[in-house]
């Protein structure tokens, strides 16, 4: 199975910050990798599919890079609706998503 | 516009069973594989199983295999999981996720609002 490890756990930041989630995974899996928001009592929703495309809808202010065993997502300046857990999906075999990042003030 | 709609859940007791159900609307169901991901009170996401548009083929997480069955009606847009021998640690709610294949990749487009699935006695 391919582990996926996401970093960190939790951060704070402030409304206009810049903030980076790393993802893991255990071997390559070339650009497999998915990117969600989830905010409390909600269903997730792709922010960021095949490690860097930008899913229809979603601001430009998201942005993924990586390939291989390491990826990142980036938010280039933190909005309020912002404040959310974040997670990293595998695609490369079946399913994995890592632990989740969570945005918090 | 795409709407997914899960039920069925509820509280059970351990090594009982439960069948959820997930209503689909707005796209052609039978072309698009679907899938199962749960989420433990307080925890994070994780896959529990998916199915191919046709129905043909089915895919398990480990900690489900031999105890959880996926299945489809495309005659009525609806997709199952028959769990049985549930445990404690299967307590999450439950959604259901349209699955899509872009640039080879294979992302969840579109999830429904989920459904609690409690195992207490």
């Amino acid at each position: 199975d391919i582990q996926m490890t996401q970093s960190p756990s939790s951060l704070s930041a402030s409304v206009g910050d810049r903030v980076t989630i790393t993802c893991r995974t255990s071997q390559s899996i070339s650009s497999y990798l998915n990117w969600y928001q989830q905010k409390p009592g909600k269903a997730p929703k792709v922010l960021i599919y095949a490690a860097s495309s930008l899913q229809n809808g979603v601001p430009s202010r998201f942005s993924g890079s990586g390939s291989g065993t390491d990826f990142t997502l980036t938010i280039s300046s933190l909005q309020p609706e912002d404040f959310a857990t974040y997670y990293c999906q595998q695609s490369y075999s079946i399913w994995t998503f890592g632990q989740g990042t969570k945005v918090e003030i | 516009e795409v709407q997914l709609l899960e039920s069925g859940g509820g509280l059970v007791q351990p090594g009982g069973s439960l069948r959820l159900s997930c209503a689909a609307s707005g796209f052609t169901f039978s072309s698009y594989a679907m899938s199962w991901v749960r989420q433990a009170p307080g925890k994070g996401l994780e896959w529990v199983s998916a199915i191919s548009g046709s129905g043909a083929g089915t895919y398990y997480a480990d900690s489900v295999r031999g105890r959880f069955t996926i299945s489809r009606d495309n005659s009525k847009n609806t997709l199952f999981l028959q769990m049985n021998s549930l445990r404690t640690e299967d307590t999450a709610v439950y959604y259901c996720a349209k699955l899509v294949v872009v640039a080879a990749t294979r992302h969840f487009q579109h999830w429904g609002q989920g459904t609690l699935v409690t195992v207490s006695s």
